[in-house]
């Protein structure tokens, strides 16, 4: 099976500052159509997740687009350029490539 | 607006059965991939079942082959997972989920299922 890895997996950040989390698969996760089935979820406390971005880099409808993606192969990263208040909350990184899908282990954002 | 409302969660004894429900709205249900998630409460997310839009094709996780089934009902916009040999480590609330593109586009809200004696 698909092993995702996480990093950070706490990241205190300022309000107003950068944020970055790295996502790496330990096989690739190129599909036969070209695409890679990486996606980001986040979910705040209490809530459950909601997708904020898919196929690496594509944004769903009403995600900010201070949040933006990228990689291919086995490393992937979720940014976000200036963080603010709402996105506070534990952010996934997902493979459906090959099955079963899996999930990262969940980077806990947080405020300083 | 799609909407997934899943039910069936209770406390169940170790090598009990259980049935969870999802009653899907606010889309073409026949035309989606669906699958289960589960997450223990404060960790993290596992992803436990997939079944095609036709019923046809369906993935588990290895922890839970042999004793969950997905299945679904498309003239009732409903999916379902039965559960049975149940241990400590399925403690868990289960979504139930809309698949697109390889991924879930849409969550319930999680019914939560505990296992203990």
């Amino acid at each position: 099976d698909v092993v995702m890895t996480q990093s950070p997996l706490s990241l205190p950040v300022t309000l107003g500052q950068p944020a970055s989390i790295s996502c790496r698969s330990s096989q690739s996760l190129a599909y036969s159509d070209g695409n890679n089935y990486l996606s980001w979820f986040q979910q705040r406390p209490g809530q459950s997740p909601r997708r904020l971005i898919y196929k690496v880099s594509y944004r769903d409808s009403g995600v900010p687009d201070r949040f933006s993606g990228s990689g291919s192969g086995t490393d992937f990263t979720l940014e976000i350029s200036r963080v603010e208040a709402e996105d506070i909350g534990v952010y996934y990184c997902m493979q459906g490539t090959h099955w079963p899908y899996s999930f990262g282990q969940g980077t806990k954002l947080e405020i300083k | 607006e799609v909407q997934l409302v899943e039910s069936g969660g209770v406390l169940v004894q170790p090598g009990g059965s259980l049935r969870l429900s999802c009653a899907a709205s606010g889309f073409t249900f026949s035309n989606y991939w669906m699958n289960w998630a589960r997450q223990v409460p404060g960790k993290g997310l596992e992803w436990v079942a997939n079944i095609k839009y036709d019923g046809s094709q369906k993935y588990y996780v290895d922890s839970v082959k042999g004793r969950f089934t997905i299945s679904r009902d498309n003239a009732k916009n409903s999916l379902s997972l039965q559960m049975s040999s149940l241990r400590d480590d399925d403690t868990a609330i289960y979504y139930c989920g809309r698949s697109n593109d390889h991924s879930t586009t849409d969550w319930g809200q999680g019914t939560l299922v505990t296992v203990s004696s």
